[in-house]
């Protein structure tokens, strides 16, 4: 298993350029999140999901949109990419089952400058 | 969610047990105590949670003290491999998805 995988590993930007950020997960785990993790910080929540189909809003979601059509992927979206938006961004996926903790699996990390 | 306070950073030699700490002085009696590391650059990675027992795992022991607001994650026996930033987060499991809020954790250096 691939376990969870992020494209692109890097990315440079200009203010104002869109792009689309793409994490899969080959474990058929329900949830889903986007951080992102800015330098001596902890990571902070931009947005989740709890299935196909469904996305709901965390700590940090302005200037992000989310999609989630198909169990296995997650797309983080940056419409108008700013500055403050450079970061290394983590996707993670974990199970859903009820009365457990379910451990969060993240990828690699995706290294995002806007210039 | 209960606040979590780590100390900075701390050093291991290399084969001793490295205790990290957390005290978590405001926790709830349902509120977890969870550990994640994220070695260098990587993704965080989940090492071990309880309630209010001692728990071991594979990768350490998580000792919460009776009246639950300290805990000390140990690692056994360090490597350098295991030299990363360390989270303690506390958090209630939810029935929905468990939005971890991660602090600034402590960084861990095993030196030889």
């Amino acid at each position: 298993n691939a376990g969870v995988t992020q494209t692109p590993k890097f990315r440079v930007l200009k203010t104002g350029q869109s792009m689309t950020l793409l994490c899969a997960q080959d474990m058929n785990h329900e949830y889903m999140y986007w951080y992102r993790q800015d330098p001596g910080m902890g990571l902070r929540l931009i947005h989740y999901s709890v299935g196909e189909g469904t996305t709901a809003k965390g700590e940090v979601p302005d200037g992000y949109n989310v999609s989630r059509l198909k169990k296995q992927n997650f797309l983080l979206g940056l419409e108008s990419a700013a500055p403050s938006q450079t970061s290394v961004y983590f996707c993670a996926s974990s199970y859903a089952i009820s009365g457990r903790y379910n451990e969060q699996f993240f990828g690699p990390g995706t290294r995002l400058t806007v210039l | 969610d209960a606040k979590t306070t780590q100390p900075p950073s701390m050093d291991c030699a290399e084969g001793r047990a490295a205790n990290l700490p957390c005290n978590h002085s405001t926790i709830s009696g349902n509120e977890y105590v969870y550990w994640y590391r994220q070695i260098h650059s990587q993704g965080p990675q989940y090492i071990i949670h309880g309630l209010k027992n001692n728990e071991t795992n594979e990768m350490a022991s998580l000792i919460i003290t009776e009246d639950r607001k300290s805990s000390t994650l140990i690692l056994p026996h360090a490597t350098l491999r295991d030299t990363a930033v360390y989270y303690c987060i506390v958090r209630v499991i939810q029935g929905g998805s468990e939005k971890l809020v991660f602090g600034k954790g402590m960084k861990l250096t095993v030196n030889p």
